[in-house]
């Protein structure tokens, strides 16, 4: 049972380069998301999915874009990127309605915009 | 919104004391108050969590409180070992569904174990 994975591990962007991060879980669960992680800000919330076929910003949308493509799949995308997007992003995915249920994480994407 | 405030932001006891992690909400509407361990480059991984019926709960050598009226929650690790040395990152959630969702974290706690 592999949980959450997220491909790729490590990216490295020029400037103004696009890219999509993948999310699948195993798990069937209903919610997903995506946060970043930058040291000192703690995980914070980009977009998430309540269900397939909804998504709903978060605390940072700004720069991204996502795509429920089923229930198991979640991607972001960066249209242009910039150096202010160099941060660690997870995938997480829940069972529960809403977010009070626990998050289950996958192993992150660490991606530098040069 | 929410907002998670998060004390302290590194926290070095020896190795055998307690360890207490504190944390404010702000959104008297937040239900749902989990704890995760962070390894270094590893992911977050939840340890406890406590929803808002409940005052207290405990799994061995963690335990959450939680004071809805205060609109505060805390972490407590007893007998500390090296292996509880990581990053601890509160959260609170409205939850739910029919609108905010996603959980609210704070800015994380960096527990030193010091042999």
């Amino acid at each position: 049972n592999a949980g959450v994975t997220q491909t790729p591990k490590f990216q490295v962007l020029k400037t103004g380069q696009s890219m999509t991060l993948q999310c699948a879980q195993d798990m069937n669960h209903n919610s997903m998301y995506w946060y970043r992680q930058d040291p000192g800000m703690g995980l914070r919330l980009i977009y998430y999915s309540a269900s397939e076929g909804t998504t709903d910003k978060g605390e940072v949308p700004n720069g991204y874009n996502v795509s429920r493509l089923n229930k198991r799949e979640f991607s972001l995308r960066l249209e242009s990127a910039a150096p202010s997007q160099t941060s660690v992003y997870f995938c997480a995915s829940s069972g529960g309605t809403g977010a009070n249920s626990p998050l289950h994480f996958g192993n992150g994407t660490r991606l530098t915009v040069t | 919104g929410e907002n998670v405030e998060q004390h302290p932001s590194t926290l070095s006891v020896q190795e055998g004391d307690s360890a207490v992690i504190k944390c404010t909400y702000s959104d008297s509407a937040s239900n749902y108050f989990p704890w995760y361990k962070q390894e270094l480059g590893k992911r977050p991984q939840l340890i406890i969590d406590i929803r808002s019926n409940v005052g207290e709960k405990k799994d061995q050598r963690i335990a959450v409180t939680l004071n809805k009226t205060a609109k505060h929650f805390s972490l407590h690790i007893t007998e500390t070992q090296p292996e509880d040395s990581a990053v601890y990152f509160c959260a609170a959630s409205i939850g739910g569904g029919g609108g905010a969702d996603g959980l609210t974290f704070g800015k994380g706690t960096h527990l030193i174990i010091q042999p």
